[in-house]
């Protein structure tokens, strides 16, 4: 079945650092690959998204690719800064939009 | 536009007790869905519904009821609460219509069973 896999936190990181979250997906089919963002105390907010190979997403500075070549959507920010802290969602979903599969999130904290 | 509203924000129920947590979308939205968030982990999905009328289990529906009867609401019941249930609820949309049905969240119902 579908599934998606993302690295394991916590991270941290000095604010100025560049960032990389790593995300792999299986899928039966060609999903639609996202990003969320879940600050403290909050719901979780679409980062960004890829609907097919190769498209790039991007918002806030942030940026994911979606590769097929080796099924992967990995976060990435050249500059984080200390309101980046929060958790991060990788997640996909087939044509049919019924299910989302979520990975397990990866907490970031960006130190001054 | 409101979005996902949830309510209550917050709930302390007693082992046993009922209750109902609300969702309401005002995006008309045909696809609904529960998730429930436990302390650092991911999200797992209870439930979820392709619209009025229709609803289907998610990966942990035990303990847990739906129902739609109109498009915009889909509220959560959980009959005699346990604390295994203590969480953190979602309830989220999306519409096929967007293509890439991207979902929209609500800020969550945190639920405490003692």
């Amino acid at each position: 079945g579908d599934s998606v896999t993302q690295m394991e936190g916590p991270v941290t990181l000095s604010e100025e650092a560049f960032l990389t979250i790593n995300c792999t997906y299986t899928a039966t089919g060609y999903p639609s690959l996202f990003w969320y963002v879940q600050y403290p105390g909050e719901g979780l907010q679409l980062l960004l998204k890829a609907t097919k190979a190769d498209d790039k997403g991007s918002n806030k500075g942030f940026e994911a690719t979606y590769r097929k070549e080796t099924t992967s959507f990995h976060l990435e920010k050249g500059s984080v800064q200390v309101s980046d802290s929060a958790v991060y969602f990788c997640a996909l979903s087939e044509f049919t939009g019924n299910q989302f599969y979520f990975g397990t999130g990866t907490s970031l904290t960006v130190i001054p | 536009n409101a979005g996902v509203t949830q309510t209550p924000k917050f709930r302390i129920l007693k082992i046993g007790q009922s209750m109902t947590l609300q969702c309401t979308q005002d995006m008309n939205h045909n696809y609904m869905y529960w998730y429930r968030q436990d302390p650092g982990m991911g999200l797992k999905l209870i439930y979820y519904s392709v619209g009025a009328g229709i609803t289907d289990k998610g990966e942990v529906p035990n303990g847990y009821n739906v129902s739609r009867s109109t498009t915009e609401d889909f509220p959560l019941r959980l009959e005699l609460a346990a604390p295994s249930q203590t969480s953190v609820y979602f309830c989220a949309s999306s519409s096929p219509g967007q293509g890439a049905y991207e979902q929209y969240f609500g800020p969550g119902t945190r639920l405490t069973v003692t």
